[in-house]
């Protein structure tokens, strides 16, 4: 079975300061997909990143950045310089390949930004 | 391009109550998911529909959920009668469906059963 654990609940950094996430994963299949959404007080899940099993590119997209290590099922999410507007939950989310499953999500993390 | 459209976003019901839930998915988009949202935890998969027959409702509580998507297109989540259990966000996805696809949300309807 699939399981994703985010093991921070809740995370408080000043504004401007560099904040990551955890993210560890468990599946038993060899191509699979993870993702991260931003979920605002407004409540819409916002897409923010996809990365297949197969690309343990990291990529950095602006203050965003991503760390994929399949040796750890570990995909972390880095926040640089954070702002006041990041405060959100964060998911962490898994699926596989069939192309035909529903994202498993983890718990989440709240990241309160204070000014 | 519109989003997932969901209606209504709040709705404030007592227990044994009915309840339903609108949604319209972005436009060309086959498959449709509604997930439930308790306080606290990530969203966990009711239904999933592709075009507008059911591809999964292992999750589904059936004997008070139902879910239909007519015409493959918009989708109603009702429950019939309504637990304290239920209170939580229902949120409505969609996506264009294959592997590792990106799905969308809509902005949730906040359930509370008093």
């Amino acid at each position: 079975a699939q399981k994703v654990t985010q093991a921070q609940t809740e995370i408080s950094v000043v504004e401007k300061e560099d904040v990551t996430l955890d993210c560890v994963y468990e599946t038993r299949d060899t191509t699979y997909y993870l993702f991260w959404y931003k979920q605002p007080p407004s409540g819409e899940l916002v897409f923010l990143i996809r990365r297949n099993s197969f690309d343990e590119q990291n990529e950095i997209s602006g203050r965003y950045s991503w760390n994929f290590q399949k040796s750890t099922s570990s995909f972390n999410f880095t926040i640089t310089a954070s702002q006041v507007v990041d405060s959100a939950v964060y998911f962490c989310a898994l699926s596989d390949n069939s192309g035909n499953t529903p994202l498993v999500f983890g718990k989440g993390t709240r990241l309160s930004v204070i000014a | 391009e519109a989003g997932v459209a969901q209606s209504p976003r709040y709705k404030i019901i007592e227990k044994r109550q009915s309840v339903a839930f609108w949604c319209n998915p972005i436009s060309g988009h086959a498959t449709l998911y509604w997930y439930q949202q308790i306080l606290g935890q990530g969203p966990k998969l009711l239904i999933q529909f592709q075009n507008n027959g059911v591809v999964d409702d292992s999750q589904l509580p059936k004997d008070r959920f139902s879910a239909e998507r007519l015409k493959g297109v918009d989708s109603t989540l009702k429950i019939q009668p309504a637990k304290l259990e239920d209170s939580a966000v229902y949120l409505c996805a969609s996506s264009f469906g294959g592997a590792g696809n990106i799905q969308y949300f809509g902005a949730g309807t906040r359930l509370s059963v008093l």
